[in-house]
């Protein structure tokens, strides 16, 4: 499985562009990249996932460079309620395969 | 879509007693299902894997005569704490895979378990 490296925390001010990067150097072929966030005493919540280049939704983009060994997920606008941990993951897209979660990025947004 | 639900949010028993968690998928049915311990400020340990019909797969240092996992149908797995002591006091997750080559796990909102 590959290993993550996050930073531990960053902090932000409301209505700011957050971006968090996250390390994966012996991220294999077939991975993928999730990133989960994480309120307290709450399941963590799905917010983005992609295999290369640059992933966007509703709430996020992930942007991957080339040759894949790191990731970026990127916050616009962040508000209050953003502040959460944020976990980065990468495991193949098999159906049966686990995660190993890293000790993630705690986020916090200030007024 | 992907809504998964545990059940019970949170449970207080005494040491010695036994608990059953239950982790539904509520709009797909969920191929594989995990479960994970987290404990106060730390990061999401996964505890086991359980396909639908089939014994669950273990993580090294996990009794699995102490936390019995069932996966009986492709919606609902249950974990049970067994002989539980406070040392077993902590957030248990669960999370289902729909399979079929989509890997994305989506998570229950956890179970606090207290051991008085």
């Amino acid at each position: 499985l590959a290993k993550t490296t996050q930073p531990i925390s960053m902090d932000s001010y409301e209505g700011q562009e957050v971006n968090i990067t996250c390390s994966h150097n012996n991220i294999a072929t077939n991975d993928y990249i999730t990133w989960y966030q994480q309120f307290p005493s709450q399941g963590p919540r799905f917010i983005i996932q992609g295999y290369k280049t640059k992933v966007t939704n509703e709430v996020a983009s992930l942007f991957i460079p080339a040759d894949r060994k790191s990731s970026t997920l990127s916050l616009p606008r962040v508000s209050l309620s953003d502040t959460a941990v944020y976990y980065c993951l990468v495991g193949a897209p098999s159906g049966y395969s686990t995660l190993t979660f890293g000790k993630g990025t705690m986020l916090l947004v200030s007024p | 879509g992907a809504v998964v639900s545990q059940h019970p949010s949170w449970v207080i028993c005494k040491s010695g007693t036994s608990v059953k968690i239950e982790c539904r998928s509520l709009d797909f049915q969920a191929t594989t299902m995990f479960w994970y311990r987290q404990f106060p400020k730390q990061s999401l340990m996964l505890m086991a894997t359980s396909n639908e019909g089939s014994k669950a797969t273990y993580e090294q240092g996990v009794e699995k005569d102490k936390f019995l996992i069932n996966h009986a149908s492709l919606t609902l797995s249950t974990l049970t704490v067994t002989s539980a002591h406070p040392e077993d006091s902590s957030f248990y997750i669960c999370s289902a895979s729909k399979g079929l080559g989509e890997d994305t796990q989506y998570f229950g909102p956890g179970t606090r378990l207290t051991v008085l």
